[in-house]
């Protein structure tokens, strides 16, 4: 029921470009991406709610594609700082207001 | 300054032993969520509540226990039917209007271990 996130890990030198998919068996009304530094809390980072809208935030962006049920996050010139966890989220409301996530994927970026 | 405050930091278990792990915020947020995290892997959802009395279970709820008597709190226990229960686990709220633009507001995590 989790949200797949794909790859589940990626090692990128500095400067490289990296995509992360986030997939799901159940409709998605939205998708939310965050990023978490090991053994600290995740960090926001930007929401896309209808399908087809792309957003960007400094060099990383993402899109939605509803039909499919997906959504990717791309980062383009990795810097060291891109370093960490990426989940995705979405929530369902059936009866009650629930919030899930992906299964990660986990990046490293090198000098 | 607003936030979640999850305490404490490091929890050490014993065999047959009841933990409860804190969670204060706020921000006067309705919903409240905790979640395990174990390494390499995703966050899933362990419990959540929207309002005040009232909480659901998420897709791993056994052998944890939560209340939400005040809005502020959702202190969650990890009871000694939970067998493998070393992980990173992590508070989390929003303000529930069941909106699908919420974003969640994070704590900084308690990291549970068995003796």
């Amino acid at each position: 029921q989790q949200p797949v996130q794909s790859p589940q890990a990626v090692i990128l030198r500095e400067g490289e470009d990296a995509v992360i998919n986030c997939s799901s068996s159940k409709a998605l009304y939205s998708v939310h991406w965050y990023r978490q530094k090991h053994g600290e809390a995740p960090v926001f980072l930007m929401i896309l709610l209808k399908g087809g809208e792309q957003k960007g935030h400094d060099k990383i962006s993402a899109s939605f594609n509803e039909k499919k049920q997906q959504s990717s996050l791309y980062l383009t010139a990795s810097q060291l700082s891109y370093s960490g966890t990426y989940f995705c989220g979405t929530a369902y409301t059936s009866g009650t207001y629930k919030y899930i996530f992906g299964t990660g994927t986990r990046l490293k970026v090198l000098a | 300054d607003g936030g979640i405050t999850q305490s404490p930091k490091y929890l050490f278990r014993k065999e047959g032993q009841n933990v409860t792990l804190s969670c204060e915020q706020n921000l006067n947020h309705d919903a409240m969520y905790w979640y395990r995290q174990d390494p390499g892997q995703g966050l899933r959802l362990i419990y959540y509540s929207q309002i005040v009395n009232d909480f659901q279970k998420g897709d791993i709820a056994e052998g944890y226990s939560v209340s939400r008597e005040k809005k502020e709190s959702f202190p969650l226990t990890v009871t000694s039917a939970q067998k493998n229960p070393t992980a990173f686990y992590l508070c989390a709220s929003s303000t529930g209007q069941g909106a699908t633009n919420e974003k969640l507001f994070f704590g900084s995590g308690t990291q549970l271990s068995v003796l």
